[in-house]
């Protein structure tokens, strides 16, 4: 699967939208782009995930860009109980291979 | 459904001993997988079942470890002759067969401690 590239921290204001950007120009046509958060002590969460087109769901909003190379997490408020560590990952096959992800720091 | 149960939580052991911990999947997934993640790591994968087939093992999983899912329904994840570089979250995800296109739950965890 392919690699992505993801800041190592970011922070932002509670109430406040976060964007949480992820490069993967390495991308193949068959790449899915998943999302997943993982608070401290806990397992990873499921996000959101999308092939093409931007994606919405109850917890988040999924930007993809029109050549694929990029994309962005959007939280829309961000509130205290979403600061997690944020992994993008690139998925074809049968598994998901972790990078090291994004921590992001929300402050009250 | 509960989603994915894993026990124990939290598991101390003496080095040299062997530990079992075990998954029980969200019931109408057919593929389990096992990830191990150390501290500031992101999980790193094991190994994989398709209902009672193991199909893909990580080179991380050296002899001393081994995992099985009879029946295709929960898993076990045994380690013998425990080392301290053992410990870690061992951690369990389910998800539907068919593609990339459905997301992955995952428990808990079991936490490790080898002293």
């Amino acid at each position: 699967d392919a690699k992505t590239t993801q800041p190592n921290s970011m922070e932002s204001n509670e109430e406040e939208p976060v964007h949480l950007p992820c490069n993967h120009s390495t991308i193949s046509g068959t790449d899915y782009i998943h999302w997943y958060r993982q608070l401290p002590s806990q397992g990873p969460e499921y996000v959101i995930h999308g092939l093409t087109s931007n994606v919405n769901n109850r917890m988040a909003s999924l930007a993809i860009a029109e050549d694929r190379k990029s994309s962005t997490l959007i939280l829309h408020r961000a509130t205290l109980r979403d600061a997690a560590v944020y992994y993008c990952i690139l998925i074809s096959g049968d598994k998901l291979t972790f990078g090291t992800g994004t921590r992001l720091a929300v402050r009250p | 459904d509960t989603g994915v149960s894993q026990d124990p939580r939290h598991k101390i052991t003496k080095r040299g001993q062997n530990v079992t911990f075990r998954c029980d999947p969200i019931s109408e997934h057919n593929r389990l997988y096992w990830y191990r993640q150390t501290l500031g790591q992101g999980p790193e994968f094991l190994t994989y079942f398709q209902n009672e087939a193991q199909l893909e093992k990580s080179r991380l999983l050296s002899d001393r470890f081994s995992a099985e899912r009879p029946k295709g329904s929960f898993s076990t994840l045994e380690i013998q002759r425990t080392e301290q570089g053992d410990s870690a979250m061992y951690l369990c995800a389910s998800r539907p067969s068919g593609g990339a296109n459905y997301g992955y739950t995952f428990g808990s965890g079991t936490r490790l401690t080898v002293v």
